[in-house]
């Protein structure tokens, strides 16, 4: 069965401190990927996403992620993260066209300001 | 601005009510989902559906059902609530266009005693 892998529950960083959270999924074939951010009482809402071309993409609030095909993995990072930061981050894969996202079970940084 | 709205963001029912869950979306967006969503297992799909008056089982659809009469509303329905569904209950919509971004509703959490 398909299914997507965080590899940590909780992270705890100081501010400036890089991050990197892992993100593994099991699908084979094309997909498109994603991250998600949940802040403190509010909604779930998209970070950044990945569907075709250049592997590593660019989003919101500074984040980063980069797809390695091979590795079947989607890793997130910021250079210096920030209190605001402080949230919980969920990696999801779909295939193009699917009506079904698999959700990871999340990761909740806290950042220590 | 895009916004999903859910009828209530706390709920407290005793075993055995029937319990209604109600989701508006103002994007005109064809598909709709309802996820639940607990601790150290992120987000699972309990239904989807794809049209007005479509629907489809997701990953945990028992002891659910849902009703979708009007493309802007997508209720979830607990016919007979149970002390296990205690949880987090997140409605998303999306548009088929690109099969992209899933936009998510604040959530609505319940508790059955």
């Amino acid at each position: 069965a398909q299914s997507v892998s965080q590899h940590n529950h909780h992270v705890i960083l100081s501010e400036a401190a890089s991050l990197e959270l892992g993100c593994n999924y099991s699908y084979g074939g094309t997909v498109n990927l994603f991250w998600y951010v949940q802040y403190p009482g509010q909604h779930l809402q998209l970070l950044l996403k990945y569907f075709s071309g250049d592997p590593l993409v660019k989003g919101i609030k500074g984040f980063e992620a980069e797809f390695i095909k091979s590795k079947f993995s989607f890793n997130l990072r910021k250079p210096s993260v920030q209190w605001s930061d402080t949230a919980e981050y969920f990696c999801a894969v779909n295939r193009p066209g699917g009506f079904k996202t698999i959700f990871g079970a999340g990761t909740r940084l806290f950042v220590k300001a | 601005d895009v916004k999903v709205t859910q009828s209530s963001r706390y709920l407290v029912k005793r075993t055995g009510e029937k319990v209604f869950l109600e989701c508006v979306q103002d994007m005109d967006h064809e598909n709709m989902f309802w996820y639940r969503q607990d601790p150290g297992l992120g987000l699972r799909l309990i239904y989807f559906s794809y049209d007005v008056k479509m629907k489809e089982k997701g990953d945990i659809p028992e002891g659910y059902s849902v009703s979708r009469e009007k493309k802007e509303r997508f209720s979830l329905i607990l016919e007979s609530a149970s002390t296990n569904q205690t949880s987090m209950y997140l409605c998303a919509s999306r548009s088929t266009s690109g099969w992209e971004t899933q936009y998510f509703g604040p959530g609505t959490r319940l508790l059955v005693l």
